[in-house]
């Protein structure tokens, strides 16, 4: 089936730095790609839609000069938490649409983020 | 508002034992429905999902479940669990006018003892 890959899978940073998550759809083409946050024991909670060649479109409550997303190719949509603090650390997962096969969503394998 | 309820959090069943796992969604529209699961370190996949047509869906694994649309309800299950279903499931919906935002239940952490 359908890949995608995100990357880094853990990371830790110092507060007040940003980081880059990357998410790859790699056998497929996703013009549409979503990303999600996971606090323990909660749902996934739906952050932006991404789409490529245009802005993203945040969820309400979502601050985007915080979470920046970046989806300059068919394949690749980055996440960029900006000027981190202790309480965005958080499981961040993505996921693509692959149009060509009805319209299924395939998701990675998600990136622990640690800011300390 | 939207939202999806799972009412077990967690699960503790005996190998062989039958398996019923609570969906319930709120929302104004048709939806698509899907349970996904999450073994332990790995992503997120697609264990079925129902679109329209028979309400009874049968997935991968053996899990099953029932789109009943007077109670809001999409309840996944399995006659005969396995200790390798040990996981997290979750049950999510997504509108059918196309907007693919999925969401999500709580989830409920199923543990099977072998």
């Amino acid at each position: 089936g359908a890949v995608v890959s995100q990357h880094p899978s853990r990371v830790i940073c110092k507060s007040g730095t940003s980081v880059k998550i990357e998410c790859r759809s790699l056998d497929f083409q996703a013009t549409t790609m979503f990303w999600y946050r996971q606090f323990p024991k909660q749902s996934l909670m739906l952050m932006a839609t991404s789409n490529e060649g245009s802005k993203a479109t945040y969820e309400q409550g979502v601050e985007k000069d915080k979470f920046l997303i970046n989806h300059a190719s068919l394949t690749l949509s980055t996440l960029t938490v900006t000027s981190a603090h202790p309480e965005d650390s958080s499981f961040y997962i993505c996921s693509a649409l692959d149009s060509t096969s009805g319209n299924t969503i395939y998701f990675g394998e998600g990136s622990w983020l640690t800011v300390v | 508002a939207q939202s999806v309820s799972q009412h077990n959090h967690h699960v503790i069943l005996s190998e062989a034992a039958s398996l019923e796992l609570g969906c319930n969604y709120s929302y104004g529209g048709t939806v698509n429905l899907f349970w996904y699961v999450q073994y332990p370190g790995q992503h997120l996949q697609l264990l079925l999902k129902y679109f329209s047509g028979d309400p009874l869906v049968k997935g991968i694994k053996g899990f099953e479940a029932e789109f009943i649309k007077s109670k809001f309800s999409f309840n996944l299950r399995k006659p005969s669990v396995q200790w390798s279903d040990t996981a997290e499931y979750f049950c999510a919906v997504t509108p059918t006018s196309g907007t693919y935002k999925y969401i999500f239940g709580t989830g409920t952490r199923l543990k099977v003892l072998a």
